[in-house]
């Protein structure tokens, strides 16, 4: 069964720092881009980030770009997104969401069921 | 960035109704728009991908169609289980967008 498990989530403060973890199963983890997407309390999706299968290619949006890194380990089967300078507006459920083909542009067929970062003082 | 705007904001249908959502992009992108079902306290599911094709296991009411900067999702003799958020979402181009989202509620 293809599954992904995130983990990590916390509650930090203004400033802090923070590592999520997404491990994968049950698929060739390295022949697929992978995404974080986070909501918002209450709100819709977002999405955060992507890399490509190789590890090579990463983007962000814009609002995270210089805070956020993902990267993966292809050998551990696992993604990450260490989240530096972390902010209120940060507060989101985050999920690792595996796409449907080998490209960073496609649709997510896989999510996780999502890890809490809650940023407050 | 590509904006994705959903219409309507909010639905209640009685069941066996038809529910009808549609998706307008701020400029063409092609097939490259995907739709996922997101039932509270749950991780979004992917119902429709590129405009009309269909997933493995996702039941036949629901269906995709169009292309450019138009997309519609149908949902046909709408079942209780089918309450939920509905989004839609880009992958044309970087950043990835999705829309507003949608809540059905079954009357």
């Amino acid at each position: 069964e293809v599954q992904l498990l995130e983990s990590g989530g916390d509650l930090v403060q203004p400033g802090g720092s923070l590592r999520l973890s997404c491990a994968a199963s049950g698929f060739t983890f390295s022949s697929n881009a992978m995404s974080w997407v986070r909501q918002a309390p209450g709100k819709g999706l977002e999405w955060v980030s992507v890399i490509s299968g190789s590890g090579d290619s990463t983007y962000y949006t814009d609002s995270v770009k210089g805070r956020f890194t993902i990267s993966r380990d292809n050998s551990k089967n696992k993604l990450y997104l260490q989240m530096n300078s972390l902010r209120a507006e940060d507060t989101a459920v985050y999920y690792c969401a595996k796409t449907l083909y080998g490209g960073v542009l496609h649709a997510f067929d896989i999510w996780g069921q999502g890890t809490m970062v809650t940023v407050s003082s | 960035e590509i904006v994705l705007t959903q219409s309507p904001d909010f639905q209640s249908v009685t069941p066996k109704g038809k529910v009808t959502i549609t998706c307008r992009a701020s400029q063409n992108i092609g097939s490259s728009l995907h739709w996922y079902q997101q039932k509270p306290d749950q991780s979004p599911k992917l119902l429709i991908k590129y405009g009309s094709q269909s997933i493995s296991g996702v039941p036949p009411r629901f269906s995709g169609s169009g292309s450019g900067t138009d997309f519609t999702l149908t949902i046909n003799s709408l079942e209780a289980e089918d309450a939920a958020t509905y989004y839609c979402h880009q992958s044309s181009n970087l950043p990835d967008t999705f829309g507003g989202g949608t809540k059905v509620e079954i009357k």
